[in-house]
């Protein structure tokens, strides 16, 4: 069964600090795709990555990079730099493609950042 | 311009009372999805729309009855709603409902309170 796991509930920084959000999967699929949302106290879940599973290149945007390990399924999210802008509830989800299947996503618990000044 | 846009934004209601949710995109797709947002679970979804035509209902109670008029509108009728169905309804679009796995754009929800 498909399982995505963010064990860090809350993380607490003071600004300029790295930080690293780990997320954890299960799938039995050998195509899926992982993705990563922003949700800010204003609620909107603000999409910030997709990868697919073939596809374990390291990502890097800005202040942002991912690092997707197949060998130990995770997909785990770094924030460098951390600004009070960046405090939020993060969220790691999962999709498998299936043949003929909608298009699901699961979601983990996330994980609260709080960034201070 | 925003690309999903959710009304009313907080909405508080009674157990007896009906009301409506609406979502909105601007994105030209072609999927659209309500989900449940309760304090410390993970997201639920609970209905997946194509082309206007409901393509998933994920166990959810009839109180709750999605609407897709056409690809650009999605509502949520409520009615004799239970205090433990607050939460946070987000809405979401995405080019297509799969299996290719679109991403999926979300709107900024509406709080919903049922006392």
């Amino acid at each position: 069964a498909q399982k995505v796991t963010q064990a860090q509930t809350e993380i607490s920084v003071v600004e300029k600090e790295d930080v690293t959000l780990d997320c954890v999967y299960e799938t039995r699929d050998t195509t899926y795709y992982l993705f990563w949302y922003k949700q800010p106290p204003s609620g909107e879940l603000v999409f910030l990555i997709r990868r697919n599973s073939f596809d374990e290149q390291n990502e890097i945007s800005g202040r942002y990079s991912w690092n997707f390990q197949k060998s130990t399924s995770s997909f785990n999210f770094t924030i460098t730099a951390s600004q009070v802008v960046d405090s939020a509830v993060y969220f790691c989800a999962l999709s498998e493609a299936q043949r003929g299947a909608t298009n699901k996503l699961i979601f983990g618990t996330g994980t609260l950042l709080a960034v201070q000044p | 311009e925003t690309g999903v846009t959710q009304t009313p934004r907080h909405l508080v209601m009674g157990m007896t009372n009906k009301k409506s949710l609406k979502c909105e995109q601007h994105l030209g797709h072609n999927a659209m999805y309500w989900y449940k947002q309760s304090a410390k679970k993970p997201l639920e979804l609970m209905f997946v729309y194509s082309l206007e035509e409901r393509v998933e209902n994920n166990s959810v109670p009839s109180r709750f009855s999605p609407e897709c008029p056409n690809s650009s509108h999605l509502f949520l009728h409520l009615h004799t709603l239970q205090p433990e169905d607050s939460a946070l309804y987000l809405c979401a679009s995405s080019q297509d409902p799969g299996p290719n796995t679109d991403t999926q754009y979300f709107g900024p929800g509406t709080r919903l309170t049922v006392l």
